[in-house]
């Protein structure tokens, strides 16, 4: 089982752009979720999938889409990138109880 | 709202002796409580949870945090530090009575073991 996995792990991209970044997860868990972690900052929820079908608003949603494609895969969008959105970005996903398991994760930057 | 304090920036501790990474939380209904750990240029690794029940609980690589109810604290702590150990370790709260998913997380502590 490869558990999560993300794609790209780098990306640097010019003000403006846009980019997807894919997850996806082979535990079957219901939930996933997409976190930016800033220095000392900690992780803070961009968005997030309660299940297949279903997506919600964590706390810095501003400027970001997301996907649930289906069970396994959930992705983010960056419509048109921002100096701000520099970050690593990880995805995780839970099952019933609750502990999640992150992907490795993608350092993007905006220039 | 839920919050996740973490005092510590850093703690230094040397091989062989026993470490405590702090944390406290806020949240309205039940906690539901989680350690993390981070090493260099990976994602996140679960360690333990605080559900219901013991208030100590033990997790993976010899960790265990004890839940303090009155002091809304979950400590984590070790008996007998490795170098090894040396990572950034995240507190996290979930309000397990409202059914929703969002996580918040502390701000992370690193934990410095020296030989």
């Amino acid at each position: 089982n490869a558990g999560v996995t993300q794609t790209p792990k780098f990306q640097v991209l010019k003000t403006g752009q846009s980019m997807t970044l894919q997850c996806a997860q082979d535990m079957n868990h219901n939930s996933m979720y997409w976190y930016r972690q800033d220095p000392g900052m900690g992780l803070r929820l961009i968005y997030y999938s309660a299940s297949e079908g279903t997506t919600d608003k964590g706390e810095v949603p501003n400027g970001y889409n997301v996907s649930r494609l289906n069970k396994r895969e959930f992705s983010l969008r960056l419509e048109s990138a921002a100096p701000s959105q520099t970050s690593v970005y990880f995805c995780a996903s839970s099952g019933t109880f609750n502990e999640q398991f992150f992907g490795p994760g993608t350092r993007l930057t905006v220039l | 709202a839920q919050s996740v304090a973490q005092p510590e920036d850093q703690v230094n501790v040397a091989e062989g002796n026993p470490l405590t990474v702090k944390c406290t939380y806020s949240v309205s209904g039940n906690p539901y409580l989680f350690w993390y750990v981070q090493y260099p240029n990976r994602g996140l690794q679960f360690l333990l949870k605080y559900i219901t029940g013991d208030n100590l609980v033990k997790g993976s690589y010899g960790f265990e945090a004890e839940f303090n109810k009155s002091q809304t604290s979950f400590h984590l702590k070790k008996p007998s530090a490795l170098v090894s150990d040396s990572a950034l370790y995240f507190c996290a709260v979930r309000d397990g009575d409202t059914g929703g998913f969002k996580t918040i997380f502390g701000a992370g502590t690193r934990l410095f073991v020296k030989a």
